[in-house]
């Protein structure tokens, strides 16, 4: 069956520090993969979304990047994070049509 | 005008009651709708979707679509206090099988 997860579930940054957040599937191959932000009482934003390995479209204008060195493997990365970059992290894929499920999710915290 | 809007509520019933859940979306292209619910402090979950104008069933949850008004609804049968948490309507948008999400509505259901 197919799976996704994505870690660290929960993580306090200091601002100005790096940010990686991993995100891996299981039983499947060449999915679209996705990651969102959810900020405190907003809807789900759409950051980055990536059809294939090194292939890589940004949504919006931002502190934050984004790899695919594997199939399976989507990374979100900072080198420098700010005070608005805490939020809820979701990586997303596509299982079929347009259906997307999400992981379990990362909590970010600058500080 | 934002591609889907929700009113954020909260929306409060009985345990017992019917919950109706309302969206409107603003692409009349849009072929497909989706449901999902995101209990608080977790990532959303698929509850359904629907293409066809009209009913579709799935145990307690009844999604509901007009497309000539541009809206979709969620009923929730003989509503749990489980039922409690944010609904997050959902429309596809153009590329890479990516959905519009909008920021949900809070459904507390009241022992």
């Amino acid at each position: 069956s197919q799976t996704i997860h994505q870690w660290p579930a929960t993580l306090v940054q200091p601002v100005g520090s790096p940010l990686s957040l991993e995100c891996t599937v299981e039983g499947t191959s060449n999915p679209n993969l996705y990651w969102y932000r959810q900020a405190a009482g907003r809807g789900l934003q759409l950051l980055f979304y990536s059809v294939g390995i090194g292939q890589i479209s940004s949504e919006v204008p931002q502190n934050l990047s984004a790899s695919r060195p594997q199939d399976r493997q989507f990374i979100l990365s900072s080198k420098k994070l700010l005070l608005s970059d805490s939020g809820f992290y979701l990586c997303a894929w596509v299982l079929s049509g347009n259906t997307i499920y999400f992981g379990e999710g990362s909590w970010l915290t600058v500080v | 005008q934002k591609e889907v809007e929700q009113n954020s509520g909260p929306l409060s019933v009985p345990e017992g009651a019917i919950a109706s859940l309302n969206c409107t979306y603003s692409d009349r292209g849009s072929q497909s709708f989706f449901w999902y619910r995101q209990y608080s402090g977790k990532s959303p979950e698929l509850i359904m979707f629907i293409y066809s104008n009209g009913d579709k069933e799935d145990g307690r949850f009844t999604a509901q679509l007009n497309k000539a008004s541009q809206y979709v609804s969620l009923l929730i049968r003989d509503s749990q206090p489980s039922d409690s948490a944010t609904y997050l309507c959902a429309v596809p948008r153009g590329g890479a099988n990516n959905l519009f999400f909008g920021t949900g509505t809070r459904l507390t259901v009241i022992p």
